[in-house]
C-alpha cells in the first residue's frame, strides 16, 4: 500500500478566510480523490483530480468553494475558500494505487479542519 | 444511483462477543465492496474487500461475503476485542457507466466493546 500524507493535520481558522490542505502520495498514481467528513457523518466526495486535466466535481461541490491542483502525479491541493463554520469537517485525499476504477482506495490521515 | 446503507449504531457489545454489522447496497452491474475501518482520531483503514459475488474478504478475524441475491455484505466477527471499538464504514464502487472510481460510503456504525 501506499504512503498518503497530509498538511496540516488539522487547523482552526477564522471564517472569511481560505486554507489550502496538501496532500503527497509516495509513489505516482493516476487518480486521487477528496472527501469531506463532516462531524458525526460518513464521507462525502467532492472531486476527482487526474493529473493534466480539471477536476470534476460531485452535485453539491464548485470549483469556486473548492479549487484543487494536480500540478505531478504525486501531488494534489484543495483548498476550502471564503471558509464558514459549516465548512468544519475532516478532509481526507485517496487514491487508487493502480489506476483501475474497482481498486482499493487507500486514505491519507485526514486534515481536521475547525472554522469559528 | 448506487447507494449503502448500514445499520444505525452505536453498537455496544461486551469483549468476546460476536459481532454482526449489517451492509446493503443497491447499484446497477457488479460492483466492488469494501469495509473500513476509522479507529478514533484517525483517518480510514481498509479492513477487507470483494469484488465479485460469492467473494469473501477477510481480515483481521473480520469477514463478509459478498451476496448479490441479497445485495448485501455484512460485517462478521466471532469474538471481538475493546481494541475493535472504532466506527466501521461499508462502502462500494461506481459500476457500470457509472463507474468513475468513487468510493460511496454507508452512514458510518460505531462499535463500542466493553471490557
Amino acid at each position: 500500500s501506499a504512503v498518503i500524507s497530509q498538511k496540516p493535520s488539522r487547523d482552526i481558522c477564522q471564517r472569511g478566510t481560505s486554507l489550502t490542505i496538501q496532500c503527497q502520495v509516495d509513489s505516482q498514481v493516476t487518480m486521487m480523490f477528496w472527501y469531506r467528513q463532516q462531524p458525526g457523518q460518513s464521507l462525502t466526495l467532492i472531486a476527482t483530480a487526474n493529473q493534466g486535466s480539471e477536476a470534476t466535481y460531485e452535485s453539491g461541490f464548485v470549483i469556486d468553494k473548492f479549487p484543487i491542483s494536480r500540478p505531478n502525479l504525486t501531488f494534489s491541493t484543495l483548498t476550502v475558500s471564503n471558509m464558514s463554520p459549516e465548512d468544519s469537517s475532516i478532509y481526507l485525499c485517496s487514491t487508487n494505487l493502480a489506476g483501475g476504477l474497482t481498486d482499493t482506495q487507500y486514505f491519507g490521515p485526514g486534515t481536521r479542519l475547525t472554522v469559528l | 444511483g448506487d447507494s449503502v446503507t448500514q445499520m444505525e449504531g452505536p453498537v455496544t457489545l461486551s469483549e468476546e462477543a460476536f459481532l454482526t454489522i449489517n451492509c446493503t447496497y443497491t447499484a446497477t452491474g457488479y460492483p466492488s465492496l469494501f469495509w473500513y475501518v476509522q479507529y478514533p482520531g484517525e483517518g480510514l483503514q481498509l479492513l477487507l474487500k470483494a469484488t465479485k459475488a460469492d467473494d469473501k474478504g477477510s481480515n483481521k478475524g473480520f469477514e463478509a461475503t459478498y451476496r448479490k441475491e441479497t445485495t448485501s455484505f455484512h460485517l462478521e466477527k466471532g469474538s471481538v476485542q475493546v481494541s475493535d471499538s472504532a466506527v466501521y464504514f461499508c462502502a462500494l464502487s461506481g459500476s457500470g457507466s457509472s463507474n468513475t472510481g468513487k468510493l460511496i460510503f454507508g452512514q458510518g456504525t460505531t462499535l463500542q466493546v466493553k471490557p
